[in-house]
């Protein structure tokens, strides 16, 4: 049974570029959630997606945008890049439950995004 | 301002002892905590998890315990083994989702043969 996969591994980009990161669920799941960590700290929520729908936002500038498929699978985007952006990027999946509780998440491996 | 802290960025552990990291945290609406490891280019693992209206909870080597009124969260791996070695974070969230989980920055844990 695959786990979460994400695509690329790694990427390198200048300021002002945009990048799009992706992401596939475990098998079962159908909530995504995207984290960044950067270098010494612990991840930090960017938003979440159910039925391809934002459902959750953290504090984050509208230049991080997402997007959900019907497969589940997830897109992050992030626009207008700044030297601040570069960390490791991670997308957790989870089963959604009764009460818009959602289960245990799952993390994939992670896209480090550099930014010169 | 930190909601989450993990206040040992390090700790070394001889093989075969017991390992306790630790986490305070702020905010009393808190009710879901969990821990998780992370190796080196991987992604966070979970460990174990704890709701509020428990105060510990045991998955073989591992326990975690929660004191609501300190708000404190602890970690427990009786016996260290060398592949525990690797960076635990805590995290924790309210409302009854598991959506925007709070973490700590973590704690490295290094386990000596």
């Amino acid at each position: 049974d695959a786990g979460v996969t994400q695509s690329p591994t790694h990427l390198i980009k200048t300021r002002g570029q945009q990048v799009t990161l992706r992401c596939s669920p475990k098998s079962g799941h159908d909530t995504v959630s995207w984290y960044q960590q950067a270098l010494g700290q612990g991840p930090q929520f960017i938003f979440q997606y159910y039925e391809e729908e934002e459902r959750q936002r953290g504090n984050f500038p509208d230049r991080f945008s997402g997007h959900q498929f019907p497969n589940y699978s997830s897109e992050l985007n992030v626009n207008a890049l700044l030297l601040g952006d570069s960390a490791l990027y991670l997308c957790a999946s989870s089963r959604r439950l009764a009460g818009d509780v959602t289960d245990t998440q799952y993390f994939g491996p992670g896209t480090r995004l550099t930014v010169l | 301002d930190q909601q989450v802290k993990q206040n040992s960025p390090s700790l070394s552990v001889q093989e075969g002892r017991i390992s306790i990291l630790n986490c305070d945290y702020t905010n009393s609406m808190f009710d879901y905590f969990l821990w998780y490891k992370k190796y080196p280019a991987e992604g966070p693992t979970f460990l174990i998890s704890i709701s509020s209206i428990k105060d510990k909870n045991e998955d073989g080597r591992f326990t975690v315990f929660l004191n609501k009124s300190a708000k404190h969260l602890s970690l427990h791996i009786v016996p260290s083994q060398p592949g525990d070695s690797a960076v635990y974070f805590c995290a924790m969230n309210y409302g009854g989702s598991q959506g925007n989980l709070i973490f700590g920055k973590g704690t490295k844990l290094s386990v000596k043969p």
